[in-house]
């Protein structure tokens, strides 16, 4: 069975310090992983995927992220983090053979003047 | 490109009434649409997986007769809520796939907030 898993539900950044969240996965499969954004009372904004190829993978707002299949990993990091980055992270992988995603459990980020 | 766009993006409504819920993908065919719904502070819950001319897949658990889903067109997928109540107060969220597409990748709409009274 394939599953997500995001270690701290709340995390708190100093304005200009790294972004570090995690996600670790479980697939018999090689996985599609996918980390989305979601501001309050919207929908998801995709920020990264990883499907195949390169396994650091450069997303928008200056996320990137790094597919460590020996780790089962797929961390998002970003180098400064800034105040609109406040929000929640959802990491996600699709289940295999459908277009269905599981969800992680989602952590929020809040960023500190 | 790859808008999907959800309307009403807030609702409220009273107990026993039905409400319909409107997601479109504005650029593109979407073959398949998902619905999904997420309670405070929490994660999204898929309810269905909505094809175009046919009926929708309901995950286990959800309630087919209560959550109809209708996908009459490639771009455009409805929920109702029907006799609604305060339980089903929630933020509803609809995703797309675009047709012929196999990156996996969903685009998702903005998200419906529906509340109960």
């Amino acid at each position: 069975a394939q599953s997500v898993t995001q270690l701290g539900s709340h995390v708190s950044v100093s304005e200009g310090a790294l972004v570090l969240l995690r996600c670790n996965y479980s697939s018999s499969v090689p996985p599609y992983l996918f980390w989305y954004v979601q501001y309050p009372n919207q929908g998801l904004q995709l920020l990264l995927k990883y499907t195949t190829g390169a396994t650091l993978v450069k997303g928008i707002n200056g996320f990137e992220a790094e597919f460590k299949k020996s780790e089962t990993s797929f961390h998002l990091t970003k180098p400064s983090a800034h105040m609109s980055d406040a929000a929640e992270y959802f990491c996600a992988v699709l289940l295999s053979g459908t277009y269905k995603y599981i969800f992680g459990t989602g952590t929020r980020l809040k960023v500190l003047a | 490109g790859a808008v999907v766009s959800q309307h009403p993006s807030w609702v409220i409504c009273k107990s026993g009434t039905s409400v319909k819920i409107e997601c479109r993908s504005l650029d593109f065919q979407a073959t398949t649409m998902f619905w999904y719904r997420q309670f405070p502070k929490q994660s999204l819950m898929l309810m269905a997986t909505s094809n175009e001319g046919s009926k929708a897949t309901y995950e286990q658990g959800v309630e087919k007769d209560k959550f109809l889903i209708n996908h009459a067109s490639l771009t455009l997928s409805t929920l109702t809520v029907t006799s609604a109540h305060p339980e089903d107060s929630s933020f509803y969220i609809c995703s797309a796939r675009k047709q012929l597409a196999n990156t996996g990748e969903l685009f998702f709409g903005e998200g419906s907030r529906l509340t109960v009274l």
